[in-house]
């Protein structure tokens, strides 16, 4: 079964960098995902797209503080210098055979 | 710019019928795969439903054989009928298209759907 599984939360200071990790279940290892940001009462809003090899595309607008790589059956999403606006739920997406799947979602909170 | 617009959510009964209407702009709905996806109340995001480009469809688990996506091409318009809804059902539903990287990078602002028990 295709599951992504995110940490609920993580935290971080001002201008401090943060990694947040997507896994892949077994037998997925090779998936590519992608990465949203949800602020505060707002729709989700695309980042990027992270491949099996670490290669990203990132989607209109996402600041270049924001990267994505890979290791293995984990995706990662890092921001270089957290700033406040930052400070939202990120979620990973892949796509199976006919459908869609979300991880959990983790909540950044800026300290 | 391209956008997309819902509408038609609100309040209904359980084991009522709802419909959602997306209308896009910038894009043609007949030229892209789009989606349904919605979130309820304090939770993470759920896949619901996708049209592709060809016309074929597919649905999550949870409202197979109780939603149907469809769209107008001639009013640029997507749709999902709800039926048979159920409280857990009530959630705030998103229409978003795939880009040719297969991501979502257009979202609406969302219509909320309430079902009542």
């Amino acid at each position: 079964q295709l599951v992504l599984t995110q940490s609920p939360s993580a935290s971080a200071s001002l201008g401090a960098p943060v990694n947040l990790t997507c896994t892949l279940s077994s037998g997925h290892s090779t998936y590519s995902i992608a990465w949203y940001q949800q602020q505060p009462e707002k729709g989700p809003r695309y980042l990027m797209k992270v491949n099996s090899d670490g290669s990203h595309r990132k989607g209109d607008g996402t600041p270049d503080r924001l990267s994505g790589s890979s290791s293995g059956a984990e995706r990662y999403l890092t921001i270089s210098s957290l700033q406040s606006e930052d400070e939202a739920d990120y979620y990973c997406q892949t796509w199976g055979t006919g459908i869609r799947v979300f991880g959990g979602g983790t909540k950044v909170t800026v300290l | 710019e391209m956008k997309v617009v819902e509408s038609g959510g609100g309040l209904v009964q359980r084991g009522g019928s709802l419909r959602l209407s997306c209308a896009a702009s910038g894009f043609t709905v007949s030229g892209s795969d789009i989606n349904w996806v919605r979130q309820a109340p304090g939770k993470g995001l759920e896949w619901v439903s996708i049209i592709y480009s060809g016309g074929n469809t597919n649905y999550a688990d949870s409202v197979k054989g109780r939603f149907t996506i469809s769209r107008d091409n001639s009013k640029n318009t997507l749709y999902l009928q709800m039926n048979s809804l159920r409280a857990e059902d009530t959630a705030v539903y998103y229409c978003t298209r795939e880009n040719a990287d297969w991501a979502f990078d257009i979202w609406g602002q969302g219509t909320m759907v309430t079902v009542s028990s």
